[in-house]
């Protein structure tokens, strides 16, 4: 992995419950993405970031809001977790527009 | 019309043969194009990418790429069972954000 880490690796929640996933990247890159993924879907956006406090909107960024403060952190936050929100979250990093991204390894969330 | 369109297989091949994965996406203005390999319960992989018309190969993988019929694909030769996993298709799409086919399961049979 390119110095990606994501925290945590497994969660369980309840509905309504705020929960908060972490990724942090070693790699001094510009770019991270938050994705979701879901069997039919594929890898989704939810939203990414392209410097610090600089951020937008992906295509499934209804209730998930993201805040980066400093490069290598970029936090996703559920404010009131919902079923349909389970699924498995990727972080990725890119250096430059248009570049490759490399994933980290995955969060696992269910909302029961 | 999806935006990535990829077969969901699984596409069975036997170990040795060359595995033949397809992709087609409907944004014209998208310039680059990777190929990601998932393995099940693991994160996305970058295994090629693609800028131009034409072959790019790299080792057993070959990618090809034809803008006019906004079509990629992705060869892999000499297939080893250890190659079984779920291919991503990824263009780019408008703005910086890559937009990803559902992909295609690949099965090396021994």
């Amino acid at each position: 992995d390119a110095g990606i880490t994501q925290s945590p690796r497994h969660k369980v929640t309840e509905t309504g419950t705020p929960v908060t996933l972490r990724c942090h990247q070693t790699e001094n890159h510009r770019y991270m993405y938050w994705y979701r993924q879901d069997p039919g879907h594929g890898l989704r956006l939810i939203h990414y970031s392209y410097g610090v406090k600089d951020t937008d909107k992906g295509e499934v960024s209804d209730g998930y809001s993201v805040s980066r403060s400093k490069t290598e952190d970029f936090l996703l936050t559920l404010e009131s977790a919902t079923s349909s929100q389970t699924s498995v979250y990727f972080c990725a990093i890119s250096e430059r527009q248009f570049d490759e991204q490399y994933f980290g390894p995955g969060t696992r969330l269910t909302v029961t | 019309q999806k935006e990535v369109e990829q077969n969901s297989g699984p596409l069975s091949v036997p170990e040795g043969a060359i595995a033949s994965l397809n992709c087609t996406y409907s944004d014209r203005g998208s310039q680059s194009f990777f190929w990601y390999r998932q393995y099940s319960g693991k994160s996305p992989e970058l295994i090629m990418f693609i800028y131009s018309n034409g072959d790019k190969e790299d080792g057993r993988f070959t990618a090809q790429l034809n803008k006019a019929s906004q079509y990629v694909s992705l060869l892999i030769r000499d297939s080893q069972p250890s190659d079984s996993a779920t291919y991503l298709c990824a263009p780019t799409g408008g703005g910086n954000k890559l937009t990803f086919g559902t992909g295609t399961q690949l099965k090396v049979e021994l």
